[in-house]
């Protein structure tokens, strides 16, 4: 199985900050990776797809990057509403395998 | 709008069975893959489960395998998750999410699930 391993697990930030989540793969998985959020008691979103995709209806302060085993999640300028958790997956082998989370909380 | 509603939770058991089921609308639901993923209370995401857009392929995660099964009816736009030897560990909101590109053939690589439901909590106790 691939395993994905998000630095940092836990993450303090102030509204405005500029912060980067870091993603890494046990082996390679081109650009199939995703990024999700998830607010406290609901169910994930999808943020970016095929590594660096936005998709629809996200905020362009959310961007992706990276190919094969490193990838980056960066927020550029926090809101209120971004303070959630996040995790990647890998869509290239099965089982699809997620990230452990990264908790972004409110400094 | 797409909606994704995931119902037939509850608490069961040790070495019970339960189906859970997602009813789907908004989409053409025989066109996507639909999958499983599944939440321990206060923990990470873990995939369950995949089946095809048609219904003639699936994939497990080896937790799962030979005891949950994945199965769609086209005709009612809903997605089935039969378990059975339901361990404590099996405890976990249960998530459908649909595959974000239509009509794919599942054995190869994918981009991300684009829609999901709210979840149904399934407990396993005794």
């Amino acid at each position: 199985d691939i395993q994905l391993t998000q630095s940092p697990s836990f993450l303090s930030a102030s509204v405005g900050d500029r912060v980067t989540i870091t993603c890494r793969a046990s082996q390679g998985i081109s650009s199939y990776l995703a990024w999700y959020q998830q607010e406290s008691g609901k169910a994930p979103k999808l943020l970016i797809y095929a590594a660096s995709t936005l998709q629809s209806g996200v905020p362009s302060r959310f961007s992706g990057g990276g190919s094969g085993t490193e990838f980056t999640l960066t927020i550029s300028s926090l809101q209120p509403e971004d303070f959630a958790t996040y995790y990647c997956q890998q869509l290239y082998s099965y089982p699809r395998t997620f990230g452990q989370g990264t908790k972004l909380e409110i400094k | 709008q797409i909606q994704l509603v995931e119902s037939g939770g509850g608490v069961v058991q040790p070495g019970g069975s339960l189906r859970l089921s997602c009813t789907a609308s908004g989409f053409p639901f025989s066109s996507y893959g639909m999958h499983w993923v599944r939440q321990a209370p206060g923990k990470g995401l873990e995939w369950v489960a995949i089946i095809s857009y048609d219904g003639s392929k699936e994939y497990y995660a080896d937790s799962v395998k030979g005891r949950f099964t994945v199965s769609r009816d086209s005709s009612k736009s809903t997605l089935y998750l039969q378990m059975s030897s339901l361990r404590t560990n099996d405890t976990a909101l249960y998530y459908c999410a649909r595959d974000i590109v239509s009509s794919r053939r599942i054995e190869g690589p994918e981009w991300g699930f684009d829609d999901w439901g709210p979840g149904t909590l399934v407990s396993v106790s005794s």
